[in-house]
């Protein structure tokens, strides 16, 4: 089936830094990606969706200036979390859709574990 | 905005035992439902969906989904539990659109654990 990588798989950074995550799709190619985020006990929460060779779609009280997305190619999107601080630490996901407009063909990565201390 | 519940945070069932993981919605129009499984240290897997049809939805790894109009529930279920179906568990529902394509928006998980 269809594979998604994360890299790193975790991270811890200083506040105030910022911290890289690419999202890469291994064997096909992702028109769309999306980001999520996770919190413990909580689901996942969508961030943005972004298209290749376009600008991202920000979910409504996500900061764009702050989680920067780029999806330069169709197989690497990625993810800088700008200045980070603590309450950015969290579990952030990425998931890749080929073509079609259907949820399920949606594939996803294992995830980044930030912690910023 | 389309929404699901998963009102269980753990489930425990004995191997061998029917399980069954518990997921109601909350839909404007046809509800488009879903289950995936996540693993540890792996992304969410597809397990199953509902569109139309058949109430009895029937998905990956001996898992199917009831579909329930009345009571507004797609609980999963399974006839004999495994170990190795211990996971956490999300339910999601086809929630809008964004950036061209059609969001989906998940449950807060139901961890199932299977006891030897």
């Amino acid at each position: 089936g269809a594979v998604v990588s994360q890299h790193p798989s975790w991270v811890i950074c200083k506040s105030g830094t910022s911290v890289k995550i690419e999202c890469r799709s291994l064997d096909f190619q992702a028109t769309t990606m999306f980001w999520y985020r996770q919190f413990p006990k909580q689901s996942l929460m969508l961030m943005a969706t972004s298209n290749e060779g376009s600008k991202a779609t920000y979910e409504q009280g996500v900061e764009k200036d702050k989680f920067l997305i780029n999806h330069a190619s169709l197989t690497l999107s990625t993810l800088t979390v700008t200045s980070a601080h603590p309450e950015d630490s969290s579990f952030y996901i990425c998931s890749a859709r080929a073509e079609g407009l259907d949820p399920s063909e949606q594939y996803f990565g294992p995830g980044t574990r930030l912690t910023v201390t | 905005a389309q929404s699901v519940a998963q009102p269980e945070d753990q489930v425990n069932v004995a191997e061998g035992n029917p399980l069954t993981v518990k997921c109601t919605y909350s839909v404007s129009g046809n509800p488009y439902l879903f289950w995936y499984v996540q693993y540890p240290n792996r992304g969410l897997q597809f397990l199953l969906k509902y569109i139309t049809g058949d109430n009895l939805v029937k998905g990956s790894y001996g898992f199917e989904a009831e579909f329930n109009k009345s009571q507004t529930s797609f609980h999963l279920k399974k006839p004999s539990a495994l170990v190795s179906d211990s996971a956490l568990y999300f339910c999601a529902v086809r929630d809008g659109w964004s950036g061209g394509y059609q969001k989906v928006t998940f449950g807060t998980g139901t961890k199932l654990q299977v006891i030897p």
